[in-house]
């Protein structure tokens, strides 16, 4: 089954305590993207990567991190987690057409709620 | 301005009725337009594309207008099972860089 897979689903941490939210695809896709979701504010995107080893900050990448080490895996990373990135994360993935352009649907995970006291 | 701006509503709606959404894009060089549904603290999912011509599936309709830069979502005979949010999404150029644009959303209420 096509999927997208994030982990965990839910987490309550502490300030400052370092944590990784992973997120990997089964459909071979070159696009990758994080996004957090806020009440009021919509999703935002963190952070993308249209390749391996190809990152991209999005509009909201303050005090985040991620790498694409491999095609299906893209890991979204808290060094130091403040209680304003409480909130609700999506990663999604999409296929690259051949023009380079994004065109297709984009596939998203189930969620992670995240919660930082 | 916003990128991708959405009437956050709610819409509420006796069943049976049609209702229609409007979504404007600030980017002219944008190139695919998509209606996601998002049930409450679930992930988005596709809805429809839509396509310059306008598509329909089922009792869902697309529009797009490029000329005034917003695209619409019609549907007709509502069913409780439709109350949801409705995310637009813009693909776009941005600085040299492909990427995905969503709007706020809009809530629909079907009520019994």
């Amino acid at each position: 089954e096509a999927q997208v897979t994030q982990n965990p689903r839910y987490l309550i941490t502490v300030t400052g305590k370092k944590l990784t939210v992973t997120c990997s695809q089964n459909m071979n896709h070159e696009y990758m993207s994080w996004y957090r979701q806020d009440p009021g504010l919509g999703l935002r995107q963190i952070y993308y990567s249209m390749n391996v080893e190809v990152t991209d900050k999005g509009d909201v990448p303050e005090g985040y991190k991620v790498s694409r080490k491999e095609k299906r895996n893209f890991p979204l990373i808290l060094e130091s987690p403040s209680p304003n990135q409480t909130s609700l994360y999506f990663c999604a993935s999409s296929l690259r057409s051949r023009t380079s352009r994004l065109s297709g649907e984009l596939f998203f995970g189930e969620g992670s709620r995240l919660t930082v006291l | 301005r916003k990128e991708v701006e959405q009437d956050p509503g709610p819409f509420n709606v006796p069943e049976g009725a049609t209702v229609a959404f409007n979504c404007t894009y600030s980017n002219s060089a944008s190139q695919s337009f998509f209606w996601y549904r998002q049930d409450c603290r679930k992930e988005p999912k596709l809805l429809m594309s839509v396509y310059s011509s306008g598509n329909e599936d089922g009792r869902f309709t697309a529009q797009l207008n490029r000329a005034s830069q917003y695209i619409s979502l019609l549907i007709r005979d509502s069913k409780l099972s439709d109350s949801a949010t409705y995310l637009c999404v813009v693909n776009g150029e941005t600085s040299g860089t492909y990427k995905y644009i969503f709007g706020t959303g809009t809530r629909l209420k079907v009520l019994a």
